[in-house]
């Protein structure tokens, strides 16, 4: 079936330090790729996403590169600040039209500190 | 502005009571999703609606309850029978093209007293 993989939080850096969260997915065919942000008491929202192979999603400094042949939609910052603490969920999305439904991953707590 | 909007955002329930979750949309999205939110376990489908008038299971639809009679609200119902109800409950919809994503209402936190 389909699944994602995220790598254990909490991550824990310095403001303006380098940010990678890595994700992994197993699909069948050829999912969307998305990362959503949560914060404190928040529902989910959308930060960024990629629909084939080799694209680049990217906002607000987010960048997360679509890899077919690693199946990986790891998402980096090359500056956080402490504005970005947060949980991120990467998930994949399966099925067409309505009937697509989204597979989450367990979601990586990123703490910044000054 | 468009949303979702999702009612109460803290409830609180005795054992043995049922209680409604509330979500309702103005966005004209066809699709409307429910999940659970657990610590450490990410989202887990609950029940989804295509369409008006239809809906099915998730993953972990035992205990739980919806109905779609409005293309604008996908009520949750948590029922006696959900043993372990204590939870953040989200609310999604999406157009007919998925690649846009889910847009996600803010939540409602449950805790059984």
């Amino acid at each position: 079936g389909n699944s994602v993989t995220q790598m254990e939080g909490p991550v824990t850096l310095s403001e303006e330090a380098f940010l990678t969260i890595n994700c992994t997915y197993t699909a069948t065919g050829y999912p969307s790729l998305f990362w959503y942000v949560q914060y404190p008491g928040e529902g989910l929202q959308l930060l960024l996403k990629a629909t084939k192979a080799d694209d680049k999603g990217s906002n607000k400094g987010f960048e997360a590169t679509y890899r077919k042949e690693t199946t990986s939609f790891h998402l980096e910052k090359g500056s956080v600040q402490v504005s970005d603490s947060a949980v991120y969920f990467c998930a994949l999305s399966w099925g067409t039209g309505t009937a697509s439904k989204l597979t989450f991953g367990t979601g990586t707590r990123l703490q910044v500190t000054l | 502005d468009g949303g979702i909007t999702q009612s109460p955002k803290y409830l609180f329930r005795k054992e043995g009571q049922n209680v409604t979750l509330s979500c309702e949309q103005n966005l004209n999205h066809d699709a409307m999703y429910w999940y659970r939110q657990d610590p450490g376990q990410g989202l887990r489908l609950i029940y989804y609606s295509q369409i008006v008038n239809d809906f099915q299971k998730g993953d972990i639809a035992e205990g739980y309850s919806v109905s779609r009679e409005k293309k604008e609200s996908f009520p949750l119902t948590v029922t006696s029978a959900q043993k372990n109800p204590t939870a953040f409950y989200l609310c999604a919809s999406q157009t007919a093209f998925e690649i846009y994503g889910y847009t996600f209402g803010s939540g409602t936190r449950l805790t059984v007293v």
